[in-house]
C-alpha cells in the first residue's frame, strides 16, 4: 500500500527556535497534502492544506506566519514551526491522498514536537 | 458542512465481548466515511471505509461498520474483542470528492479491553 513518511519522528527544541518537519509520499505523487496537529488525548485538527506549486490554504485560526508550509515537489511537503513556544508542543501528522475515486488518504506516522 | 460525532469518549469491554463504537454523521451530500485506529504515539491506520457501495463494510482486524442513512450512523463493531484492540478510534468524513477534499475527524473513542 501507499506509504507516507515523516521526519523527524520526534524533536525537542528550545523556545524561540524554528523546527522543520518533512512529509514525503514514498511511492506516489501528491499534489495535495494535509497537516494536522493533535494534542494529547484529543482528536486531529486540520491545520492547512499544502498545495504543490502554490500557497497553502490555512484553516481558520491557524497562523500562517507561525506555521510555514512549503510543497516543494510532488512527493514532499514541509511544515516549519517558527519561533516555537511550549504551547506549540504537539503531535503533528501529515496525510496525502492518492488518486481519485475513493480519495483515500494515507497518514504519516507523526512527529512529536516538544518545545522547552 | 460535513461533520461526525462520536458518542462516548471511552468504551471499556471485556476480552471476547462485542465491541460497539458509535458514530453519527452530518452531510448535505452522500458521504464518504472512514474509521481509523491510532495506537499510542503512532499515526493513523485505516480500518475501513464507506464509499457508497455496500452498506455493510468489512475492514481489517475483524472490524466492520454499517452505513445507515435513515439513522445517519456509521457504527463500528467487532464480535469479539481482543486485548490488542485497545487503542483510540476515530470516525471521519470526507468533505468532498476531489483529491483536495479534507477529512474531518470525530473527537475519538478510547477503547479499553478488560482481561
Amino acid at each position: 500500500g501507499a506509504v507516507v513518511s515523516q521526519h523527524p519522528s520526534w524533536v525537542i527544541c528550545k523556545s524561540g527556535t524554528s523546527v522543520k518537519i518533512e512529509c514525503r509520499s514514498l511511492d506516489f505523487q501528491a499534489t495535495t497534502m494535509f497537516w494536522y496537529r493533535q494534542f494529547p488525548k484529543q482528536s486531529l485538527m486540520l491545520m492547512a492544506t499544502s498545495n504543490e506549486g502554490s500557497k497553502a490554504t490555512y484553516e481558520q485560526g491557524v497562523e500562517k506566519d507561525k506555521f510555514l508550509i512549503n510543497h516543494a515537489s510532488l512527493t514532499l511537503s514541509t511544515l516549519t514551526v517558527t519561533s516555537a513556544h511550549p504551547e506549540d508542543s504537539s503531535f503533528y501528522i501529515c496525510s496525502a491522498p492518492r488518486g481519485t475515486g475513493t480519495n483515500e488518504q494515507f497518514f504519516g506516522p507523526g512527529t512529536r514536537l516538544t518545545v522547552l | 458542512a460535513q461533520s461526525v460525532t462520536q458518542l462516548g469518549s471511552h468504551v471499556s469491554v471485556s476480552e471476547g465481548a462485542l465491541v460497539l463504537l458509535r458514530c453519527n454523521y452530518s452531510s448535505s451530500v452522500p458521504p464518504y466515511l472512514f474509521w481509523y485506529v491510532q495506537y499510542p504515539n503512532q499515526g493513523l491506520q485505516l480500518l475501513l471505509k464507506y464509499t457508497s457501495a455496500a452498506t455493510l463494510v468489512k475492514g481489517i482486524n475483524g472490524f466492520e461498520a454499517e452505513f445507515k442513512k435513515s439513522e445517519t450512523s456509521f457504527h463500528l463493531t467487532k464480535p469479539s474483542a481482543h486485548m490488542s484492540d485497545a487503542a483510540e478510534y476515530f470516525c471521519a468524513v470526507l468533505t468532498g470528492y476531489s483529491s483536495a477534499s479534507k477529512i474531518i475527524f470525530g473527537s475519538g473513542t478510547r477503547l479499553s479491553i478488560r482481561p
